[in-house]
């Protein structure tokens, strides 16, 4: 089955400092994937589409200065946290979806995770 | 709006049958999706819901009613490595093609 990966699955940074995290669809090539937030025993939350090619679309609330997107490839999008604070400690989760049409054959693939703690 | 509720918490013993309801309010989507996802990890796919009526995959069953706006998730004959949390997500499609997460249900089950 389709396989995504999150890089690094954890991180550990001071404050004012600014983290990457990327996320790649392995065998199969992704022009959308989505990034998620979740915190501890919450549901995850859509923070922003990232589309190749183009500018990603943020949900209502998300700073996109703060949470910069780059979709540089059909296989790679990063997510980059800007001058974090230790109100962005999360587990942030990226996912791709193939959609197949009405169809069983839909689905979205999640990455591992990356668990962020800043200090 | 697409409010998506989900009760926070539930108990359940081993060997028993349980649902996971799941209630929203929105103008429209493809499709609703549950997930499980143990603490730490990725959710996994579990069940993919367009149209209405139950669809039963070995102990797990969901179900989707797009007229009272309501969907289950049925576990039956539960086992100790069940207990994860359970979501279920509204697919919008169309244009935007994303996933709108309930709030979550956190399963335990007890021995």
């Amino acid at each position: 089955g389709a396989v995504v990966s999150q890089h690094p699955s954890r991180v550990i940074c001071k404050s004012g400092t600014s983290v990457k995290i990327e996320c790649r669809s392995l065998d199969f090539q992704a022009t959308t994937m989505f990034w998620y937030r979740q915190f501890p025993k919450q549901s995850l939350m859509l923070m922003a589409t990232s589309n190749e090619g183009s500018k990603a679309t943020y949900e209502q609330g998300v700073e996109k200065d703060k949470f910069l997107i780059n979709h540089a490839s059909l296989t790679l999008s990063t997510l980059t946290v800007t001058s974090a604070h230790p109100e962005d400690s999360s587990f942030y989760i990226c996912s791709a979806p193939t959609w197949g049409g009405a169809g069983v054959s839909d689905t979205q693939y999640f990455g591992p995770g990356t668990r962020l703690t800043v200090l | 709006g697409q409010n998506i509720d989900q009760p926070t918490e539930m108990t359940a013993t081993e060997g028993a049958i349980v649902q996971i309801n799941c209630t929203y309010q929105t103008s429209g989507f493809n499709g609703l999706f549950w997930y499980q996802q143990h603490a730490g990890e990725a959710p996994t796919f579990l069940s993919y819901n367009v149209l209405d009526g139950l669809e039963e995959k070995g102990r797990f069953s969901s179900f989707l009613s797009r007229s009272k706006g309501y969907s289950y998730l049925l576990l039956k004959e539960l086992q100790m490595k069940d207990s994860a949390s359970y979501l279920c997500a509204l697919h919008r499609g169309g244009a935007t093609n994303k996933l709108i997460f309930g709030t979550g249900t956190l399963l335990a089950v007890q021995p």
